[in-house]
C-alpha cells in the first residue's frame, strides 16, 4: 500500500523559513517523480514543484522559485521541500504527491505564515 | 501559462449523469487526469490520461478529451459522489503541472 506521510508543518512569521518532509512506502521511490502541492483551506489545488526520479531535474511555480528548494533522498525514501523567506501568501496545506500523473496523495502538513 | 478552467459547481440528481468540463487551449493535444477531493481528505486520482480509470474506482467513472474541452463522467451519481473535482495537466512550455480551479458536485 502506497504511504506518504507529511512533517514540518508549523507557524512561522513571514521571512522565515520552514522545512518540510515526506516519508514514502509501498513502492519503489526511486523510479518515480515526487511532487508538492498546495491548498489555502478552501480554496483550490496548486503545483508548487517537482523533482525527477534521480533528482537532477527540479521545477517550481514561478510564485516559489527562489525561496523554495525541493530535494529527495532515495536512501531514506524521503522528499522535502526547503522553504525560505516565507510570505503571508504561503499559508496553505502542503501535499506531498508521487508520480506522473499525480496518482497519490499523503494526508498533507499545515503551514501558516503569520506575524 | 497554460489555464484549466472548470465550473465552480455542478448539481445533480441521485441516478443520473454528472458531465464537469475542464477548458483549455487545445487541450486535446495534452493528457488529462482527473482527481476528486472530499472534505478533509486528500485528493485521490479518479481519471488518468483522459479516460482510464485506476484500480478501485467504479466504472461509472468515465473521460473524454477533444477540441478544447476535457469532460469528466460520472454516470448514476451517489450521494458518496458528493466531492470537489479538480482536472490537471502537465504544460509542456512552460514545464509546469497546471490545475483546473475545481468543481463542486452536489448530488440533490
Amino acid at each position: 500500500e502506497v504511504q506518504l506521510v507529511e512533517s514540518g508543518g508549523g507557524l512561522v512569521q513571514p521571512g522565515g523559513s520552514l522545512r518540510l518532509s515526506c516519508a514514502a512506502s509501498g513502492f519503489t521511490f526511486s523510479s518515480h517523480w515526487m511532487h508538492w502541492v498546495r491548498q489555502v483551506p478552501g480554496k483550490g489545488l496548486v503545483w508548487v514543484s517537482r523533482i525527477n526520479s534521480d533528482g537532477t531535474t527540479t521545477t517550481y511555480a514561478d510564485s516559489v522559485k527562489g525561496r523554495f528548494t525541493i530535494s529527495r533522498d532515495d536512501a531514506q525514501n524521503t522528499v522535502s521541500l526547503q522553504m525560505n523567506n516565507l510570505r503571508v501568501e504561503d499559508t496553505a496545506m502542503y501535499f506531498c504527491v508521487k508520480g506522473e500523473p499525480l496518482d497519490y496523495w499523503g494526508q498533507g502538513t499545515l503551514v501558516t505564515v503569520s506575524s | 501559462s497554460y489555464v484549466l478552467t472548470q465550473p465552480p459547481s455542478v448539481s445533480v440528481a441521485p441516478g443520473k449523469t454528472a458531465s464537469i468540463t475542464c477548458g483549455g487551449d487545445n487541450i486535446e493535444a495534452k493528457s488529462v487526469h482527473w482527481c476528486q477531493q472530499k472534505p478533509g481528505q486528500a485528493p485521490l486520482l479518479v481519471i488518468y490520461y483522459d479516460n482510464d480509470r485506476p484500480s478501485g474506482v467504479p466504472e461509472r467513472f468515465s473521460g473524454s478529451n477533444s477540441g478544447n474541452t476535457a469532460t469528466l463522467t460520472i454516470n448514476r451519481v451517489e450521494a458518496g459522489d458528493e466531492a470537489d473535482y479538480y482536472c490537471q495537466a502537465w504544460d509542456i512550455a512552460s514545464d509546469h503541472w497546471v490545475f483546473g480551479g475545481g468543481t463542486k458536485l452536489t448530488v440533490l
